[in-house]
């Protein structure tokens, strides 16, 4: 059960777009369109934004888009705002009937 | 309105038992995955385990053979019961129902601390 692959930081500026990357295996994010994303702020428990690769639950801004290619997973936010700076995870179930986390992003806004 | 609490973190020493409840309101734990999601000090988050609505229960590597899941179906709770204590699960816990549909972690409670 090794955890997905993120990258640690990104940034960007106001108004701009961003990507933050999840990659897998195929025993998870390449066997099922079960991957979710989850925003994260300090001290506070985890949101979910994104869910089934590409859905947002009810009250998640549209700025919020996910994707999937292959073992590789991806989250974009577009519209940068200053209340987005946050830590953002990617998870995956598995073929071992288990589930798989990400490190962990954190985003900062410039 | 759909709420879980832990609650039963806590200090204890190395090779120490602990067990953690999660209350459920809003739904019925008996019909959702319902699970136990950690973060340790200033790290990322680690699935620790799942239990199905038939009962069927799953572990993470790290945890497995030491910590138990389990449900009380009167009392709308699951248990994480964690036995052989370390040091490396030192780690906030948060409770986590997972729907049938969609299969991801909708609801989170704010979690429990558990000090080792």
């Amino acid at each position: 059960q090794s955890a997905l692959t993120q990258p640690a930081s990104v940034s960007g500026s106001p108004g701009q777009s961003i990507t933050i990357s999840c990659t897998g295996t195929s025993r998870d994010i390449g066997a099922f369109n079960y991957v979710s994303w989850y925003q994260q702020f300090p001290g506070k428990a985890p949101k979910l934004i994104i869910y089934d690769v590409i859905n947002r639950p009810s009250g998640v801004s549209n700025r919020f888009s996910g994707s999937k290619s292959g073992n590789t997973a991806s989250l974009t936010i577009s519209g940068l705002q200053a209340e987005d700076e946050a830590d953002y995870y990617c998870s995956s179930y598995t073929t071992s009937g288990t589930w798989v986390f990400g490190g962990g992003t954190k985003l900062t806004v410039l | 309105e759909v709420q879980v609490v832990e609650s039963g973190g806590g200090l204890i020493q190395p090779g120490g038992s602990l067990r953690l409840s999660c209350e459920a309101s809003g739904f019925t734990v008996s019909s959702n995955y319902m699970n136990w999601v950690r973060q340790a000090p200033g790290k990322g988050l680690e699935w620790v385990s799942i239990i199905h609505d038939g009962g069927i229960t799953y572990y993470g590597d790290s945890v497995k053979g030491r910590f138990t899941t389990s449900r009380d179906n009167s009392r709308n709770t699951i248990y994480l019961q964690m036995n052989s204590l370390r040091a490396e699960d030192t780690a906030v816990y948060f409770c986590a129902r997972t729907p049938v549909r969609p299969l991801a972690f909708d609801y989170w409670g704010l979690g429990t601390l558990v000090t080792v």
